[in-house]
């Protein structure tokens, strides 16, 4: 069965750094896009960012771009976001998202985790 | 980048009775290949997003058959054909013509 975790999530002071890391189970990361999509307290949903199966290509939410980046690490099946300049505005739940983008799903996200959560408060 | 706008926010609907959410983009979620880019998804309490339906109207495996997607162009509609109990939740819908993936703010459906 495929699953993704997330991990990482912890309070951090505005100005304050943070990893989050999102390991899969039951499918090989190198084979689809992933993507990051995050939830405020009492909040909808937020795309953060996606990046393609082999890494060539990332794209970003322009609240984040130049203080988040994504990454992925094949040899552990992993994903990461890695979170510097973080705000209070960036307080969230934050999920990893498997990504479906061909010609028989279109571009959706199939396959979710249960999410970590970043608190950036004084 | 691709706006979307859902309505009703809120959505109170008595047990077994038909509901109906609205999603307008503010461009064709259709590209000129004919790929169709709108997603819907449900998020029960305290749980995260599921996918419901892809491609406006293809619903994913393990979905009821209570659930259905329409639309065309820039107007997008989710309809459940008749509410249970655990269909309480917010509903989302997404667009994904762009790279930069966006999401409807929402729409609450409670039971009556």
């Amino acid at each position: 069965e495929a699953q993704l975790e997330e991990s990482g999530g912890h309070l951090v002071q505005p100005g304050g750094s943070q990893r989050l890391s999102c390991v899969a189970s039951g499918f090989n990361i190198r084979n689809y896009w992933m993507t990051w999509v995050r939830q405020a307290p009492g909040k909808g949903l937020e795309w953060v960012a996606n990046i393609k199966g082999d890494g060539s290509e990332k794209y970003y939410v322009d609240s984040v771009k130049g203080r988040f980046t994504i990454s992925r690490d094949d040899g552990k099946n992993s994903l990461f976001l890695q979170m510097y300049s973080l705000r209070v505005e960036d307080t969230a739940i934050y999920y990893c998202a498997r990504r479906q983008f061909d010609w028989y799903m279109g571009n959706t996200f199939d396959l979710w985790g249960q999410g970590t959560t970043v608190t950036v408060s004084s | 980048d691709v706006v979307l706008i859902q309505t009703p926010r809120s959505l109170p609907v008595t047990l077994g009775q038909p509901a109906s959410i609205s999603c307008r983009s503010s461009e064709s979620l259709v590209d000129s290949d004919g790929n169709r880019y709108l997603s819907w998804f449900q998020q029960r309490p305290g749980q995260p997003p599921r996918l419901l339906i892809y491609k406006i109207s293809n619903r994913f495996p393990g979905v009821p058959d209570r659930f259905s997607g329409s639309g065309a162009g820039t107007d997008f509609t989710l309809k459940i054909s008749r509410v249970e109990v655990e269909d309480v939740g917010v509903y989302y819908c997404m667009q994904g013509k762009q790279h930069s993936n966006s999401f409807g703010q929402g729409t609450k459906l409670e039971i009556k």
